[in-house]
C-alpha cells in the first residue's frame, strides 16, 4: 500500500493560515488524496479530497503538487476549533485498504 | 439524523467476558468498516464488509468476528475479551473503494477492559 509521510505536530496562531504538508512520493495514478480530521473524543471525519488539480471547499483547500508526489491541506484561517490531528491519506485501488498514519496534530494558540 | 451511529458509546467489562458493538448506517453505502485506535492514537483498519460480503479481514485475532445481516449494519462480537482489547473502536461506511466519496466514520466505542 502507498503510505504517506506527515510531520507529528504543527503549532499555529488562531486566524492564521495553517500549511500542512505531506508526502506521499508512492502514490498511483489511480490514488485519490483524502485529508480527516480528528478532533478529541470523535471520530475521523473527511476535509477534502483530489486527484490532480487543486480542491477548494468550506472546511479548506488542498494543493497538489504537480507530480502528485505531495499535497498540503490549507486552513486559511484557523480557529481553536481547528485543533485536531490531521491524517493524510490514499485511497485508490486498495479497495478502501487505506492506512491512516499517525497524522499531524495541530495546535492553535489563541 | 446520526449518518454512521454506534453503539454502545462506552463499554467496560470484565475480563473473558463476551460483548458486541454495534454499527448502522443511514448513507446508502454499500461498505463498512472496523477500526482500532489503541492508547498511541493509531488508527488501524480490521474488517470491511461490502453488499453483506467479507472483503479485508486484517490479522486480527479469532476472537473477533463480524456480522453483517444487510448492508447498513456491521455489527462486532468479541470473545473471551482481554486486557489488549481496550481501545476505541471506529465504524466507518463508504460507496465501494471508497476513492472519491472517502469514508464517514461513527463517534466510537471506547472499550476498556478490566
Amino acid at each position: 500500500d502507498a503510505k504517506t509521510t506527515q510531520p507529528n505536530s504543527m503549532e499555529s496562531n488562531e486566524e492564521e493560515p495553517v500549511h500542512l504538508p505531506c508526502n506521499h512520493s508512492t502514490i498511483s495514478g489511480t490514488d485519490y488524496i483524502h485529508w480527516y480530521r480528528q478532533l478529541p473524543s470523535q471520530g475521523p471525519e473527511y476535509v477534502i479530497h483530489g486527484l490532480t488539480s487543486n480542491v477548494n471547499n468550506r472546511m479548506a483547500s488542498l494543493a497538489i503538487a504537480e507530480d502528485r508526489k505531495s499535497s498540503t491541506l490549507i486552513l486559511h484561517r484557523a480557529t481553536l476549533r481547528d485543533a485536531a490531528v490531521y491524517y493524510c491519506i490514499l485511497i485508490g485501488t486498495n479497495a478502501g485498504k487505506s492506512t491512516f498514519g499517525d497524522g499531524t496534530t495541530l495546535t492553535v494558540k489563541p | 439524523d446520526t449518518a454512521v451511529s454506534q453503539t454502545p458509546k462506552y463499554l467496560v467489562t470484565q475480563m473473558g467476558n463476551d460483548k458486541s458493538i454495534k454499527c448502522e448506517q443511514n448513507l446508502g453505502h454499500d461498505t463498512m468498516y472496523w477500526y482500532k485506535q489503541d492508547s498511541k492514537k493509531f488508527l488501524k483498519i480490521m474488517f470491511s464488509y461490502n453488499n453483506k460480503e467479507l472483503i479485508i479481514n486484517e490479522t486480527v485475532p479469532n476472537r473477533f468476528s463480524p456480522k453483517s445481516p444487510d448492508k447498513a449494519h456491521l455489527n462486532l462480537h468479541i470473545n473471551s475479551l482481554e486486557l489488549g482489547d481496550s481501545a476505541v473502536y471506529f465504524c466507518a461506511s463508504s460507496h465501494f473503494g471508497a476513492s472519491v466519496g472517502g469514508y464517514t466514520f461513527g463517534s466510537g466505542t471506547r472499550l476498556t477492559v478490566v
